[in-house]
């Protein structure tokens, strides 16, 4: 299947400050790459669709002015945490799809925010 | 957001078993998915299925699409303790679209 990364796989932050998540589709162009937030014992919930070259589109409740999302390249999209508080400790996950194709998710990157 | 009712939600069985879940949808699905996560990892993709009826094999796992496009299942036969882990269904109105998950089923094998 196709390889998905995400840099880092843990970050510690200060509330308050911002951080930064890669996901980057590593043999296969990811036309459509999705975030995904994970809280403990729970499924994962979808946090915003990208499209490569174009603004992403928000799941209800999701603010997109406190998570930037960037899909720059068919291979590289990134999420940022803005003003990070400790409710949005939690594990961040990736996905990236290319055109029709399955969705194939990255590691996960756990955030804390203390 | 929407999910799939998956069940049950935790299974503690004897090495060797047989497992068995499910997932059930109020609505259509063109595409249902069955994915394996392990703690602190994502999901990894086991099955895909992707027209109603069929059935599909990938060593010990076996998932069916339903007849309906509302449902599907995941068996696992002789389980071993590697198999613990989280299993979640997906669901995909359409390729390329979101997909919708279940609430998980957490597997426990007791060697």
């Amino acid at each position: 299947g196709a390889v998905v990364s995400q840099h880092p796989s843990r970050v510690i932050c200060k509330s308050g400050t911002s951080v930064k998540i890669e996901c980057r589709s590593l043999d296969f162009q990811a036309t459509t790459m999705f975030w995904y937030r994970q809280f403990p014992k729970q499924s994962l919930m979808l946090m915003a669709t990208s499209n490569e070259g174009s603004k992403a589109t928000y799941e209800q409740g999701v603010e997109k002015d406190k998570f930037l999302i960037n899909h720059a390249s068919l291979t590289l999209s990134t999420l940022t945490v803005t003003s990070a508080h400790p409710e949005d400790s939690s594990f961040y996950i990736c996905s990236g799809q290319g055109g029709t194709d399955t969705q194939y998710f990255g590691p996960g990157t756990r955030l804390t925010v203390l | 957001g929407q999910q799939l009712n998956q069940s049950p939600q935790s299974m503690f069985i004897q090495e060797g078993e047989d497992v068995s879940m499910n997932c059930t949808s109020s609505s259509i699905f063109n595409t249902w998915l069955w994915y394996k996560q392990d703690p602190g990892e994502g999901p990894v993709l086991l099955i895909a299925l992707y027209k109603a009826g069929e059935l599909t094999s990938n060593g010990r796992l076996t998932a069916q699409f339903g007849i309906t496009r509302k449902d599907s299942f995941l068996n696992i036969s002789a389980s071993i303790p590697s198999d613990v882990g989280i299993y979640f269904c997906a669901g995909q109105r359409n390729a390329g679209n979101m997909l919708t998950f279940g609430g998980g089923t957490r597997l426990m094998v007791k060697p």
